[in-house]
């Protein structure tokens, strides 16, 4: 039971363009959502997060949009870098226990 | 570097064996989090611990236990291991066990022979 689902393995964009990452939920007790990235043989690191009573969240080159309604969120780059490359989680939680429940990943690719 | 640290980062054992995992959290972080990610199942979360008490529990292993001490610092304990169990071994905190945001460590690989 895949509660949270990023279904785009990879992701190939050029330099300076957007790239959009999505990611898609099935519990509706999710109220916190976040998205890290992961480079091989190191830990996620946090990127952004957004609250369920907010529809847009941006930091900087990134804005995360949530959709409550569809399920959905996305995370959109802008621009797009060569060190951006790396695996992209989104992550969701509930307020009744806050472990972390991970899609399986997208793997952004910035091509110079 | 999230200020969370992780010993050790490479770990080559033998089935049936035992191992000890180290997490150091973040400075003023009470709660403390392990995840494993493996190659089918992606990263799922096993146990949490605030200020040296178990909150949660995932889908964590009978054979696996955890701990946190009265420094906070945590551990993971895998015995009788099993091939399956080689892994990434993710140690993440927040501020408080209502924290939403949790950083993770560098991790521990654990290869089983």
């Amino acid at each position: 039971d895949q509660q949270v689902k990023q279904n785009s393995p990879s992701l190939s964009v050029q330099e300076g363009r957007i790239s959009i990452l999505n990611c898609d939920y099935t519990n509706s007790m999710f109220d916190y959502f976040l998205w890290y990235k992961k480079y091989p043989a190191e830990g996620p690191t946090f990127l952004i997060s957004i609250s369920s009573i907010k529809d847009k969240n941006e930091d900087g080159r990134f804005t995360v949009f949530l959709n409550k309604s569809a399920k959905h969120l996305s995370l959109h780059i802008v621009p797009s870098q060569p060190g951006d490359s790396a695996v992209y989680f989104c992550a969701a939680s509930a307020r009744s226990n806050y472990k972390l429940t991970f899609g399986k990943g997208t793997l952004l690719t910035v091509n110079p | 570097d999230s200020g969370v640290t992780q010993t050790p980062k490479h770990l080559i054992t033998a089935t049936g064996q035992r191992v000890t995992l180290r997490c150091s959290p973040r400075s003023g972080d009470l709660s403390v989090y392990w995840y494993q990610q493996s190659l089918d199942q992606g990263l799922q979360f096993l146990i949490q611990y605030y200020n040296g008490e178990e909150r949660a529990k995932g889908n964590i292993l009978e054979r696996f236990s955890a701990q946190q001490f009265p420094d906070l610092h945590s551990e993971l304990n895998l015995s009788s291991l099993e091939l399956g169990d080689s892994a990434l071994y993710f140690c993440a905190s927040s501020v408080e066990t209502g924290g939403r945001t949790q950083y993770f460590g560098p991790g521990t690989r654990l290869l089983v022979l």
